[in-house]
C-alpha cells in the first residue's frame, strides 16, 4: 500500500540554521508529493510540491527535490525564522487514487 | 474567495449527544474529504466524496456519518457522542484533476466531556 514515513520530531533550532525533514515513501506507480504546514491552532496549507521525478517544489525559502530512486521527498530551508515554527507533514498522492497519504508530521521550533 | 470553511470553531458536548459539522467549499471541488487529527498525531480519513450523492469510508469511519447533496456542502454527523471523539475535525476539497492538492478548511475543535 502507500504510505510516507518523515522524522520524527521534536526539532528545536536557532534562528538563521538550517532545517532539513526526511521524508519517504512508499508507493506505486508515479504519485504526487507535497508538504503541507499548521501553524498553531490552524489548518494545513499547502507549502509545496512535486508531481513527477527531479521536480523541485519551492515556496518561502523551502525547497524539496522528488527522487524517485530512492523514494524522498525531504524538506530544506537555508535560514529558518521564528515564524517557521511549526508542524509539517509529508504527503503522496497516488496517480490513481483521489485520496492523501500523511506522515504523522514534525514539529519544529525556531528559537530567537 | 472564503476556500473551505467550516462551523463551528469550537464545541463541547456531553457524552451520547448529537451534533452535525459542517464544511462547504466555494472552488467547485467535485471531491471533499474529512479528517480527524488527535494531539501530536498525523491526520486520519474518516469520509470522503467524490461528488454529489457519492460517499465513501476512510480508514476510521465509526461513529461518524455524512451526506453529500450538494457539490458545495459536506456535513459531518456524530450520532452518539463519546470521549474517543474528542479532536479536532479538518474538511478539506480539491478538483478531479491530476494535480492532487488538497485545500483544508480552519478545523472544527471538538470536546467530549
Amino acid at each position: 500500500g502507500n504510505s510516507v514515513t518523515q522524522m520524527e520530531g521534536p526539532v528545536t533550532l536557532s534562528e538563521e540554521a538550517f532545517l532539513t525533514i526526511n521524508c519517504t515513501y512508499t508507493a506505486t506507480g508515479y504519485p504526487s508529493l507535497f508538504w503541507y504546514v499548521q501553524y498553531p491552532g490552524e489548518g494545513l496549507q499547502l507549502l509545496l510540491k512535486a508531481t513527477k521525478a527531479d521536480d523541485k517544489g519551492s515556496n518561502k525559502g523551502f525547497e524539496a527535490t522528488y527522487r524517485k530512486e530512492t523514494t524522498s521527498f525531504h524538506l530544506e530551508k537555508g535560514s529558518v525564522q521564528v515564524s517557521d515554527s511549526a508542524v509539517y507533514f509529508c504527503a503522496l498522492s497516488p496517480s490513481n487514487d483521489y485520496k492523501l497519504s500523511f506522515g504523522a508530521g514534525t514539529t519544529v521550533t525556531v528559537r530567537a | 474567495n472564503a476556500g473551505v470553511t467550516q462551523t463551528p470553531k469550537f464545541r463541547i458536548l456531553k457524552i451520547g449527544q448529537s451534533m452535525t459539522l459542517q464544511c462547504t467549499q466555494d472552488m467547485n471541488h467535485n471531491y471533499m474529504y474529512w479528517y480527524r487529527q488527535d494531539p501530536g498525531m498525523g491526520l486520519k480519513l474518516i469520509y470522503y466524496s467524490v461528488g454529489a450523492g457519492i460517499t465513501d469510508k476512510g480508514e476510521v469511519p465509526n461513529g461518524y456519518n455524512v451526506s453529500r447533496s450538494t457539490t458545495e456542502d459536506f456535513p459531518l454527523r456524530l450520532e452518539l457522542a463519546a470521549p474517543s471523539q474528542t479532536s479536532v475535525y479538518f474538511c478539506a476539497s480539491r478538483n478531479a484533476g491530476p494535480d492532487g492538492t488538497q485545500y483544508f478548511g480552519p478545523g472544527t475543535r471538538l470536546l467530549v466531556l
